[in-house]
């Protein structure tokens, strides 16, 4: 079955500097790829997702970059806000076994101000 | 209106006792899961129902028993709590099963914590 590997697993950045959470996966038949950022307390929400025929997507300060041949993807927070600060965790949405999606360990994100 | 929603929020039983967490979905989703996540925030599949049929039952303890009465609602029931079931249980909702890459909706979780 698929394996997903999150790195780092905290991350302290300067607000205003860029955050990036890499993510590496074993099954190469995954296709769907999603990122949520869970706040303290709070249900994960899903934040931006990229499909194996992409091979970056950007939605204003968050972009996700794949590279499918290194089976790794990649989430990059440009111009970090306090409000950033959250467990972020990846995805990868398994094909064989059961169409499960199996998630990263997260990534503790701090952003001081 | 809360698309995924589940009771309690919070929940505090003793060992051996037996409990039951309630989840529904007004997205008109064909998929539930239920997920459990650790005090490492560890998110781990448990179990998927696809229009009340059961896709994914994960190396889960038989004390753990899903039902799904129909595609809106996915209760969880947990017979005889030990303590190492203390944990943080999520329901999410997604449309679609094979071929059909959609993200998962959650619920606010069910902080379950056994003395």
């Amino acid at each position: 079955g698929e394996n997903v590997e999150q790195h780092p697993s905290t991350l302290s950045v300067q607000e205003g500097d860029s955050a990036v959470i890499k993510c590496t996966y074993s099954d190469s038949a995954s296709n769907y790829f999603p990122w949520y950022k869970q706040e303290l307390g709070k249900r994960p929400q899903l934040i931006i997702d990229i499909r194996s025929n992409v091979g970056e997507k950007k939605d204003q300060r968050i972009a996700v970059t794949l590279n499918k041949t290194a089976k790794h993807f990649s989430l990059h927070i440009t111009e970090t806000q306090p409000e950033d600060s959250a467990v972020y965790f990846c995805a990868a949405r398994e094909k064989t076994g059961g169409f499960k999606t199996i998630f990263g360990a997260g990534t503790r994100l701090f952003v001081k101000a | 209106d809360t698309a995924v929603s589940q009771t309690p929020k919070y929940l505090v039983t003793q060992m051996g006792n037996d409990k039951s967490i309630k989840c529904e979905q007004n997205l008109g989703h064909d998929t539930m899961y239920w997920y459990k996540q650790d005090s490492k925030k560890f998110l781990k599949i448990m179990f998927s129902y696809n229009n009340k049929e059961l896709i994914i039952n994960e190396t889960v303890p038989n004390r753990f028993s899903p039902k799904s009465p129909d595609k809106a609602h996915l209760n969880l029931h947990i017979n005889s709590l030990e303590l190492g079931d203390s944990a943080v249980y999520f329901c999410a909702s997604s449309q679609g099963w094979r071929g059909v890459d959609t993200e998962a909706f959650f619920g606010q979780g069910t902080r379950l914590t056994v003395v």
